[in-house]
């Protein structure tokens, strides 16, 4: 039969502006997130994390909001690029062990 | 430091075989965790290994099961392959195993025909 895949948001942005991507994660409990990075017919390759006694972590041209009342987890990219097309996930862990629940994805398309 | 290395990188088995697949996590790093990743139902956790024993498993059938060595490599093995056992398989290695970032290898990419 037809497969049906999952719905991928999907976002749009012009090269030099700045990009936000959404995650709604699903456990209260969870503790500790990452977000990745996967291009096509590569692993996911990690870009920043945080733990859930912060609110916001910085790196280089990223930065990861957490919001925990509303279960709510963004990345802000700066000055997007065109290398910086590929899916973006989320992903949560319980700090029961190294198992991580990742979200859907969101699929980002820069436009030179 | 090198990084997660997966081999194959490709596989095309057929209904009803069996394969194993091969992960070497990064130096140091003795957790390693398996993660299936499908078109329609995404990432998804298959199990994780420390010290050689099974620490965490997801919700897959008995057909999946995996074992780690004591220099921290892995292996997964899937007995009487399913169509829907295509997928991207990635490995993924961790420091420690509780709440560490992980590092993911290229995966392997199973079609089963």
């Amino acid at each position: 039969g037809e497969s049906v895949g999952l719905h991928l948001p999907t976002l749009s942005v012009q090269e030099g502006d700045n990009s936000i991507i959404n995650c709604a994660y699903s456990n209260s409990a969870s503790d500790y997130f990452i977000w990745y990075k996967q291009e096509s017919g590569k692993g996911p390759q990690f870009i920043i994390d945080i733990r859930s006694n912060m609110d916001k972590r910085q790196g280089q041209r990223v930065t990861v909001l957490l919001n925990k009342t509303v279960k709510h987890l963004s990345l802000q990219i700066a000055a997007t690029q065109p290398g910086d097309s590929a899916v973006y996930f989320c992903a949560e862990n319980l700090n029961t062990g190294n198992q991580f629940y990742f979200g859907t994805g969101t699929s980002l398309t820069v436009i030179p | 430091k090198a990084g997660v290395t997966q081999t194959p990188r490709y596989l095309i088995k057929t209904r009803g075989q069996q394969v194993t697949l091969s992960c070497s996590p990064i130096s140091g790093h003795r957790s390693v965790s398996w993660y299936q990743q499908t078109p329609g139902q995404g990432l998804q956790f298959l199990f994780e290994y420390f010290s050689e024993t099974q620490r965490n498993k997801g919700n897959f059938p008995g057909r999946f099961s995996g074992r780690q060595f004591s220099n921290s490599r892995s292996e997964m093995n899937v007995s009487t392959l399913e169509l829907g056992d295509s997928a991207l398989y990635l490995c993924a290695s961790s420091l420690d195993s509780f709440g560490d970032t992980q590092y993911f290898g290229p995966g392997t990419r199973l079609t089963v025909l």
